[in-house]
């Protein structure tokens, strides 16, 4: 079946420390996506990207950094530059004019700084 | 330029009806709307196009007013299963490669 898969699920990071949040599709989408989700405040837009070698910062790009070497896999890195990291990341996908099927999310990383 | 959704939360019993409204300040060309389970991905759930018609499947339906720049969420017969928290993601298509900026979410419970 095809989908986005997120890991780890849940991660643990000690202050001062980088972390790596994996995301892989198997829909051949052009287009990935990065948001952060804290309690009421919806999703927020971190990076994106259109095609193969090349992302977009969004809202809030500050102490992330991402790279699409491949079509399929497009992961973010949590740098000790972000002072808050503590929340639900969600990966996305889509096609390039996002058509009628929306984005395809996947189930999400949960980090914690501890 | 982040959507405003009301209300921010519901509460219903199985069978009840309830609207989801999301408004823009910006001019839009499409609405999308989601819902998610605590916990989990959200779900796509329909996607309303400017000059486009209303959508709906099943007991959930949704429409687009580009004049207000405003789209509303109808479920009417609630179940069980509509409880979770909805989203509408706006897209402003001027040129070039578009992306979804989320509204803050209306959390739904339904009761038996």
């Amino acid at each position: 079946d095809g989908g986005i898969t997120q890991s780890p699920k849940y991660l643990f990071r000690k202050e001062g420390q980088n972390v790596t949040l994996s995301c892989e599709q198997n829909l051949n989408h052009d287009a990935m996506y990065w948001y952060r989700q804290d309690p009421g405040q919806g999703l927020r837009l971190i990076y994106y990207s259109q095609i193969v070698n090349d992302f977009q910062k969004g809202d809030i790009a500050e102490g992330y950094s991402v790279s699409r070497e491949k079509k399929e896999s497009f992961p973010l890195t949590v740098t000790s530059a972000q002072k808050n990291p503590t929340a639900f990341y969600l990966c996305a996908s889509s096609t390039h004019t996002l058509s009628n099927y929306g984005y395809t999310f996947g189930s999400g990383t949960r980090l914690t700084v501890v | 330029q982040q959507p405003v959704q009301s209300p921010q939360a519901v509460i219903l019993r199985e069978g009840e009806d309830a609207v989801i409204n999301c408004s823009s300040s910006k001019a839009l060309y499409s609405v999308h709307w989601y819902r998610q389970k605590h916990g989990e991905a959200p779900v796509f759930l329909m996607i309303l196009l400017k000059g486009g018609e209303q959508k709906g499947h099943d007991k959930i339906s949704a429409s687009f007013n580009e004049k207000k720049q405003q789209s509303s969420l109808y479920l009417t017969a609630s179940q069980l299963s509509y409880s979770g928290t909805y989203f509408c993601g706006t897209e402003m298509r001027n040129t070039g490669f578009q992306k979804l900026v989320f509204g803050t979410g209306t959390r739904l419970l339904v009761s038996p």
